[in-house]
């Protein structure tokens, strides 16, 4: 995941922009990725995964990338809306499909 | 609507106590897992287990244990609880076998306080 600080990157975008949030991941032999969202008070929700065979994938105003060469993952979020507003995670895994490794977080605070 | 469920949501505990946090999941899964959740350091791996009564060590599990007597629930043991166990703790059920949409479900998170 992405490298610890003691501060959680925060990404301040206006309503309506687009998004983008990144992630390093650390194992070059991670194959599949989630990424969640966290609102506040509440545990972290799936929103999109990739397998390691692809290097793109759609859901509904979510996108994530993936380049396995340099490591890192994307989630593109369009349009973005104040109920977007949360920290994200980046989680991977290698084969042993049971454990995943999460990422520090990205706080992303949508503007009205 | 299937969930995780976490017994509470805010606990506030003294040291040297004993503390259980419970987890009860109503999907079948077959694993289940704790996490702490502090500012900066994402989510680090306490225990996990992937069957009744198995159990196995993540990355950082001193001065917890853990019990999974039936398949649905997994409780979270701090055996004296101290300052620096104060966090929010996350846990989370997943399928045996990876499939379509495969994560982890997590519950709400306990806040956990110790004074």
């Amino acid at each position: 995941g992405e490298s610890v600080g003691l501060h959680l990157p925060t990404l301040s975008v206006q309503e309506g922009d687009n998004s983008i949030i990144n992630c390093a991941y650390s194992n070059s032999a991670s194959d599949y990725f989630i990424w969640y969202k966290q609102e506040s008070g509440k545990g972290p929700q799936f929103i999109i995964d990739i397998r390691s065979n692809m290097d793109k994938r759609q859901g509904q105003r979510v996108t994530v990338l993936l380049n396995k060469t340099v490591k890192h993952l994307s989630l593109q979020i369009a349009a973005t809306q104040p109920g977007d507003s949360a920290v994200y995670f980046c989680a991977e895994t290698t084969n042993n499909f049971n454990k995943f490794y999460f990422g520090s977080g990205t706080k992303l605070n949508v503007k009205p | 609507d299937v969930k995780v469920t976490q017994s509470s949501r805010y606990l506030v505990k003294r040291t040297g106590e004993k503390v259980f946090l419970e987890c009860v999941q109503d999907m079948d899964h077959e694993n289940m897992f704790w996490y702490r959740q502090d500012p900066g350091l994402g989510l680090r791996l306490i225990y996990f287990s992937y069957d009744v009564k198995m159990k196995e060590k993540g990355d950082i599990p001193e001065g917890y244990s853990v019990s999974r007597e039936k398949k649905e629930r997994f409780s979270l043991i701090l055996e004296s609880a101290s300052t620096n166990q104060t966090s929010m703790y996350l846990c989370a059920s997943s399928l045996e076998e990876a499939g379509p949409n495969y994560g982890y479900t997590f519950g709400s998170g306990t806040r956990l306080t110790v004074v």
